[in-house]
């Protein structure tokens, strides 16, 4: 079953509104989750790290204000995409390391469409 | 984390066994070798890792050289819903650390 689940899969907004995406580790605790976005055709980008607790890290070119991301338990980071644009039309999709695996799980991603 | 270099794609009989070489000079010793696959518009699945020795899980087989620099993942008898993009990823271990994902190759299992 899923270890890393991630809502909505898919959502379609306006230009200039913002958008939530939740992702929720299931059956442990994430002090740290990762949030990667894909265009179509291209690999996996890491945007940022989440951390618990504190600020979330950002790659480099990544705008803090525009993709914010709260980790305010330790199951739960969210990625909201502030006035948001046709161009940040893509896939996101968030990951979690569950403890004592050493395996980094991804959720099912979601799916933004920007009018 | 140290770069990989896959080739871009390959064909794969149904029911053959797949052979998907990856390349990581640059690893480091603390760096794992991770194989994930994504199949259209779903989130990377993750298949086996290891670290030095060769791994065998009920997905696929992982095959390190010797020095480590380079590996093979082998799923045994390929079927259609095998076809996906696989990415061989090099990384530390640990609930902090991140992957980064390279190209992939884009395997395709045909009939």
């Amino acid at each position: 079953g899923a270890v890393v689940s991630q809502h909505p899969s898919w959502v379609i907004c306006k230009s200039g509104t913002s958008v939530k995406i939740e992702c929720r580790s299931l059956d442990f605790q994430a002090t740290t989750m990762f949030w990667y976005r894909q265009f179509p055709k291209q690999s996996l980008m890491l945007m940022a790290t989440s951390n618990e607790g504190s600020k979330a890290t950002y790659e480099q070119g990544v705008e803090k204000d525009k993709f914010l991301i709260n980790h305010a338990s330790l199951t739960l980071s969210t990625l909201t995409v502030t006035s948001a644009h046709p161009e940040d039309s893509s896939f996101y999709i968030c990951s979690a390391t569950r403890p004592e695996t050493e395996k980094l799980f991804f959720g099912s991603g979601t799916q933004l469409s920007v009018l | 984390d140290a770069k990989t270099t896959q080739p871009t794609s390959m064909d794969c009989a149904e029911g053959r066994a797949a052979n998907l070489p990856c390349n990581h000079s640059t690893i480091s010793g603390n760096e794992y070798v991770y194989w994930y696959r994504q199949i259209h518009s779903q989130g990377p699945q993750y298949i086996i890792h290891g670290l030095k020795n060769n791994e065998t899980n009920e997905m696929a087989s992982l095959i390190i050289t010797e020095d480590r620099k380079s590996s093979t993942l082998i799923l045994p008898h390929a079927t259609l819903r095998d076809t996906a993009v696989y990415y061989c990823i090099a990384g530390e271990t640990g609930t902090a650390s991140k992957l980064t994902f390279g190209t992939g190759t884009r395997l395709q299992v045909t009939l």
